[in-house]
């Protein structure tokens, strides 16, 4: 069975922090991909990341970052230099070939940056 | 952004009346996908969709039915709502060239249910 688990329910920092959101995942399959997405208080998801089970070279983007380790079936998201519009819900999602390409979210963490 | 659209985006409604969702595209993509969020559960897939009338069952589809008559529109119909059927409901549309597909699901804004 395929699972996400996102140990953090609810984080809270003060603007400028550096903060990381764990996601740890379960699969059989060797080919899987792994996702992250935003939800802000809005309530609409937008789409971070997708990364592909052969591919752990890390990603950077502008302040945002990603840890992908195999070995620990983590796949980390850390957010440097925190600001208040980065408080939102986000979520960890796993999808693979071998089951059709459905995504497996996990329970999301509540990020809250405090100014 | 994803041309998504559903409607409504809000509905109260009571225990044992029907009810439909519909999901629009406009990006001609080929799989489409109802998830229900709720808290602690993150979201959980409903039913999904690979093609106009090929539809399949996700991981909650007790008490919900889908139909695609249309590449750009997939309906959730709620046969008889019940009060564990208050939710958040999301759209998503992919790519997903081949069946099986891992392409990225992009999400329409939600429809925010609420059965009395």
């Amino acid at each position: 069975a395929q699972k996400v688990t996102q140990a953090q329910t609810e984080i809270s920092v003060v603007e400028k922090e550096d903060v990381t959101l764990d996601c740890v995942y379960e699969t059989r399959d060797t080919t899987y991909y792994l996702f992250w997405y935003k939800q802000p208080p809005s309530g609409e998801l937008v789409f971070l990341i997708r990364r592909n089970s052969f591919d752990e070279q890390n990603e950077i983007s502008g302040r945002y970052s990603w840890n992908f380790q195999k070995s620990t079936s983590s796949f980390n998201f850390t957010i440097t230099a925190s600001q208040v519009v980065d408080s939102a819900v986000y979520f960890c999602a796993l999808s693979s070939y071998n089951q059709g390409g459905k995504l497996i979210f996990g329970q999301g963490t509540e990020l809250s940056v405090k100014p | 952004d994803a041309g998504i659209t559903q409607s409504p985006r809000h509905k109260v409604t009571e225990t044992g009346t029907p009810v439909t969702l519909r999901c629009h595209q406009t990006e001609n993509h080929r799989y489409m996908y109802w998830y229900r969020q709720d808290p602690g559960h993150g979201l959980r897939l409903i039913h999904y969709s690979y093609g106009v009338k090929d539809t399949d069952k996700g991981e909650v589809s007790d008490g919900y039915s889908v139909s695609r008559s249309k590449t750009e529109d997939f309906l959730l119909t709620l046969e008889s709502a019940t009060s564990s059927q208050t939710s958040v409901y999301f759209c998503a549309i992919s790519e997903a060239r081949t069946q099986g597909s891992t392409d990225t699901q992009y999400f329409g804004p939600g429809t925010r249910l609420t059965v009395l």
